[in-house]
């Protein structure tokens, strides 16, 4: 099974900065990485697919890259919603295990 | 509005049973694969299975394997997680998920929360 480490487990930003966070797996993913966005009490929400698609509705300030085992999510200028938990997941082996999460918090 | 809506679940015994159900609208049911994740309480996301369009390929993960089966009703929008054998550690929230086309899951439904406990 592949492992999927998110660095770091916590980020403090102030609103208004760029927040960047990491994804690594364990071995190549090829370009099949997801990223999503989960607030408490709320279901995950896609952000990014194939490592830098952004999904419908996603706002320009989210942006992804990455391939293989290295993979950056990036948020511009956070915004008071963006303070939340982002998981990375990998979907190029079965089975398709997410990253243990990185909680973005207000600096 | 593409939504799905899960539900079925509950509080049952260590060694029990529960169905769970998500209901699909808003789009093409039966053109997607369709899976199933969880998250204990405090913890990460856990893929659980997921289930081919036509409904007759199914993927487990190991942890389950055995003791769950999904299933599902193209003419009823309908996807179903049959979970047996039911263990402490199985208390968590349950969603299911559609995957787009690359993989990736794309719609989620607001969870349904399964506690296992005496």
């Amino acid at each position: 099974e592949i492992l999927m480490t998110q660095s770091p487990a916590t980020l403090s930003v102030s609103p208004g900065e760029r927040a960047t966070l990491s994804c690594r797996a364990s071995q190549s993913v090829s370009s099949n990485l997801a990223w999503y966005q989960q607030k408490p009490g709320q279901a995950p929400r896609l952000l990014i697919y194939g490592a830098s698609t952004r999904a419908t509705g996603i706002p320009a300030r989210f942006s992804g890259s990455g391939s293989g085992t290295e993979f950056i999510l990036t948020i511009s200028s956070l915004q008071s919603e963006d303070f939340a938990v982002y998981y990375c997941q990998q979907y190029n082996h079965w089975p398709p295990v997410f990253g243990q999460g990185t909680k973005v918090e207000i600096k | 509005e593409v939504q799905l809506v899960e539900s079925g679940g509950g509080l049952v015994q260590p060694g029990g049973s529960l169905r769970l159900s998500c209901a699909a609208s808003g789009f093409t049911f039966s053109s997607y694969w369709m899976s199933w994740v969880r998250q204990a309480p405090g913890k990460g996301l856990e893929w659980l299975a997921n289930i081919k369009d036509e409904g007759r390929e199914k993927y487990y993960v190991d942890s389950v394997k055995g003791r769950f089966t999904t299933s599902r009703d193209n003419a009823k929008n309908s996807l179903y997680l049959q979970m047996n054998s039911l263990r402490a550690e199985d208390t968590a929230v349950y969603y299911c998920a559609r995957q787009n086309w690359g993989g990736a899951s794309d719609i989620w439904g607001q969870g349904t929360m399964v506690t296992v406990s005496s």
